[in-house]
């Protein structure tokens, strides 16, 4: 039962243009959602996050977008660079309950952006 | 400040073995979550401890457990090691319980081979 998808397993973008990110989630209790970048012998690391009752949040280059309705989120990178390119996943968590810290996490994108 | 560090990075064991890993958590983190990342996919939920005490267990079997340190390290062990637990092991430590701590940082993980 995967909770959290990420149906694209890799995309690839020319440096300078715009990066889309999706991820799809089946849990109506999901209130939190974050992305995290990893890099090949390296631990996953914290991009950017979004609470339920926002539809979006920008950080720099990054922007989350939340469709409460539709269950759905996507992260733009705006413009790309080649330094961008890793395994990005998708997390949720249930915060308002009692999993503080437990995330489920999607299968992960592959981003390669081309100089 | 030191991040979260994992050893040792690499394990090979037979199956039916049993295996320690270790984590030292990010400084004036008090919270540890252990995830095992299979290949291709995301990393799953395995446990999370806070004060010494498990708070919350995902979908592992009791031959995963762990413990937690005073000074909140961490250990995650497995018994009677079967060939599905090869996979990348990651500790990831979060500042509090409640609001924000989603936000988990990740050590780079023990890789575990089971032959």
């Amino acid at each position: 039962d995967q909770q959290v998808k990420q149906n694209s397993p890799s995309l690839s973008v020319q440096e300078g243009r715009i990066s889309i990110l999706n991820c799809d989630y089946t849990n109506s209790m999901f209130d939190y959602f974050l992305w995290y970048k990893k890099y090949p012998a390296e631990g996953p690391t914290f991009l950017i996050s979004i609470s339920s009752i926002k539809d979006k949040n920008e950080d720099g280059r990054f922007t989350v977008f939340l469709n409460k309705s539709a269950k759905h989120l996507s992260l733009h990178i705006v413009p790309s660079q080649p330094g961008d390119s890793a395994v990005y996943f998708c997390a949720a968590s249930d915060a308002g309950g009692t999993s503080y810290g437990k995330l489920t996490f999607g299968q992960g994108t592959i981003l390669t952006v081309h100089p | 400040e030191t991040g979260v560090t994992q050893s040792p990075t690499h394990l090979i064991k037979t199956r039916g073995q049993q295996v320690t890993l270790r984590c030292s958590s990010q400084s004036g983190h008090n919270t540890v979550s252990w995830y095992q990342q299979a290949l291709g996919q995301g990393p799953q939920f395995i446990f999370q401890y806070y004060r010494e005490e498990e708070n919350g267990r995902g979908n592992f079997p009791p031959r995963f457990s762990g413990l937690q340190f005073p000074n909140y390290s961490s250990e995650l062990n497995v018994n009677a090691l079967e060939l599905d637990d090869s996979a990348l092991y990651l500790c990831a430590s979060s500042a509090t319980q409640g609001a924000g701590s989603e936000k988990l940082f990740f050590g780079s993980g023990t890789q575990l081979s089971v032959l």
